[in-house]
Formats: C-alpha cells, structure tokens, sequence
C-alpha cells in the first residue's frame, strides 16, 4: 500500500516567515500534486511535478520534486494570512491518487 | 462556470438509511470520483469511473454504491448508513493533461449518521 506522510501536521507561524513542509513515501510516483484547502472548500490544485528533481515556482510558493521521485517539498516565502489552510499532497499517475494526511498551516498577521 | 457541483452540503441521517450524494460536472471530463475526509486521514478514494458505464472500486468502498449513466453525473449511494461513515465527502472531476490528471473538486457534502 502506499502511503504519503505529511509533516509537520500543523504549523503556527507570523506574517513574513519562510515555511518548508514535506511529503515523503517510501513509493516511487509517476507525479505528485500539491493542493491547498480552505475551510468548507475542495481542495484546489496549485502544481504538479513530473520529473525527479523538478522544481516549480508558483508566486511565493517553491515545490521541489525529489530526485527518486518518493518525496517532496513545498516551501513559502514570506507567509502571508492569505496562505492559511490545509496542504496536501497527492501522488499517483492516470487518475487514482493517493492523498497524503495534509499541513494544515495557519499564517497570525 | 459551475465546474463540479455537488448536493446537499449538509445532511443528517439516521443509522440504516439510505441516501443518495450528487455530483455533476460541466466540463465534459471523463474522470471522476469520490472520496472521503476524515480528521487526520487526508483523502480516500471510495469509487471511481474513468467513463460513462465504466465504474470501479478505490480504498474504501464497502457501503458505497456507484453509477455513471452519463459523462457529466456520478451519483454516490449510501445503502444503509452508518456512524462510521460519518465524514466529509468530495466528488472529483478529472482531465488527462497529456502528461497527468488535473482534478477539479465540488465543495463537499457534510454528512452525519446519528
């Protein structure tokens, strides 16, 4: 089975700090996603990465694909209140992910 | 651009009944699914159909039934309800890229089993 672990669980930080949370597996994927989402919402898609050692920049936000293609990164830049809500994960291929446990970040202005 | 739509948003249930989830989508996909969110468990895969007619099991299916008689609805049914499956539930709508799956998620349906 595999199985996405997500860490840190929750993460408490001020307006202007740098973050980094994980994803990590013990499963080689074809891709990984990331997604944030808020209270009462679906997740929305922000990236996905496909190669090993691919890194993408979204605005403030940096995701790096691991050279073995079983973990990741996403690290953010001077949080803002804005990226508050709950990250995850998700690797697999065609259409099945697998999700992991999820970041779930709150960002005090 | 209503995307993927999904009704009730909330519902309460008594245990043994049944119910049916919608879900409906405008964006002509051919993927969709539907999972659950559990506190501390991230997304599961329930059921999933990869085209009209075509429906197949994912993590956690038992008590769930399926159907796809057209590309833009999924129906989720509940046979006979149960505390434990007392959660959060969200369909996913899906578009192959040509390198990966983009999926589009509903706002959820919040369903408690008393």
């Amino acid at each position: 089975t595999q199985l996405l672990e997500q860490s840190p669980q929750f993460l408490s930080i001020q307006e202007g700090e740098n973050l980094t949370v994980y994803c990590n597996s013990s499963s080689v994927f074809s891709s990984l996603q990331w997604y944030r989402q808020e209270p009462g919402e679906g997740p929305v898609l922000l990236v996905t990465v496909v190669t090993g050692g691919e890194v993408k920049k979204l605005k403030r936000l940096t995701f790096q694909f691991g050279d073995a293609r079983k973990d990741s990164s996403l690290h953010i830049t001077a949080a803002q209140p804005g990226d508050t809500g709950l990250y995850l994960c998700a690797g697999g291929g065609t259409y099945k992910y697998i999700f992991g446990t999820g970041t779930r970040l709150k960002v005090l202005a | 651009n209503a995307g993927v739509t999904q009704t009730p948003k909330f519902q309460v249930l008594k245990t043994g009944q049944s119910m049916t989830l919608q879900c409906a989508q405008d964006m002509n996909h051919e993927y969709m699914s539907w999972y659950r969110q559990d506190p501390g468990m991230g997304l599961r895969l329930i059921h999933y159909s990869v085209g009209a007619g075509i429906t197949d099991q994912g993590e956690v299916p038992n008590g769930y039934n399926v159907s796809r008689s057209t590309t833009e609805d999924f129906p989720l049914r509940l046979l006979s309800a149960a505390p434990s499956q007392t959660s959060v539930y969200f369909c996913a709508s899906s578009r192959w890229t040509g390198m990966n799956t983009e999926a589009f998620f509903g706002q959820g349906t919040r369903l408690t089993v008393v």
